[in-house]
């Protein structure tokens, strides 16, 4: 079976400093990891994804992940955080054999001012 | 590019009544969307996997008469709920798969919210 862990339920950072949202896996074969971002009673939005090759991937709004095979780890990254970054963030990922999503339970960062 | 709606975006019933709910994918063709389901402050549960022109796969515990899914085009699917109860009332989301391969990505719409009073 495969899944999909967000050790931390909620980040706190102030505006301008670095955010890291943490994401661990475990899943037989090789994974596609994907972070999405969830607004207040909105769905989700694409942030970025890993599927092979280099493996730190940047993707939208300035934020970045990056693949850690040995560690099992897809942590997003954004190197100066804003307040409009406040939001729920989701850590999923689907294999070759399971295209559906597996999500991560999901880290609600906060970005102060 | 990649845009995803449905339709409607809250919708309030009585009991007992049913609830279709349709997803769309605006700008390209999906031949497999998926229904997911949030409750308050947790994560999304994949209901079922909706296949273009075939039966949808309805995930363990998922009443397949009760959520009945129709995939009847490349950009359409649709999610009814039959005889809607209170414990039905959550947050619906569809998402549609855009690319194929190494592309694969899905792209979500913004979720459509039930309360069955």
């Amino acid at each position: 079976a495969q899944s999909v862990a967000q050790p931390e339920d909620q980040v706190n950072v102030a505006e301008g400093n670095p955010l890291t949202v943490k994401c661990t896996y475990s899943v037989s074969g090789n994974p596609y990891l994907f972070w999405y971002v969830q607004y207040p009673n909105r769905g989700l939005q694409f942030l970025l994804k890993y599927i092979t090759g280099d493996n730190l991937v940047k993707g939208s709004y300035g934020f970045e992940a990056e693949f850690n095979k040995s560690q099992t780890s897809f942590h997003l990254k954004k190197p100066s955080a804003l307040v409009s970054d406040s939001a729920l963030y989701f850590c999923a990922l689907h294999t070759t054999g399971r295209r559906a999503l597996t999500f991560g339970s999901g880290t609600r960062l906060q970005v102060q001012p | 590019g990649a845009v995803v709606s449905q339709h409607p975006s809250w919708v309030i019933c009585k009991s007992g009544t049913s609830v279709k709910i349709e997803c769309r994918s605006l700008d390209f063709q999906a031949t497999t969307m998926f229904w997911y389901r949030q409750f308050p402050k947790q994560s999304l549960m994949l209901m079922a996997t909706s296949n273009e022109g075939s039966k949808a796969t309805y995930e363990q515990g998922v009443e397949k008469d009760k959520f009945l899914i129709n995939h009847a085009s490349l950009t359409l699917s649709t999610l009814t709920v039959t005889s809607a109860h209170p414990e039905d009332s959550s947050f619906y989301i569809c998402s549609a798969q855009a690319g194929s391969g190494r592309q694969e990505t899905q792209y979500f719409g913004p979720g459509t919210r039930l309360l069955v009073l």
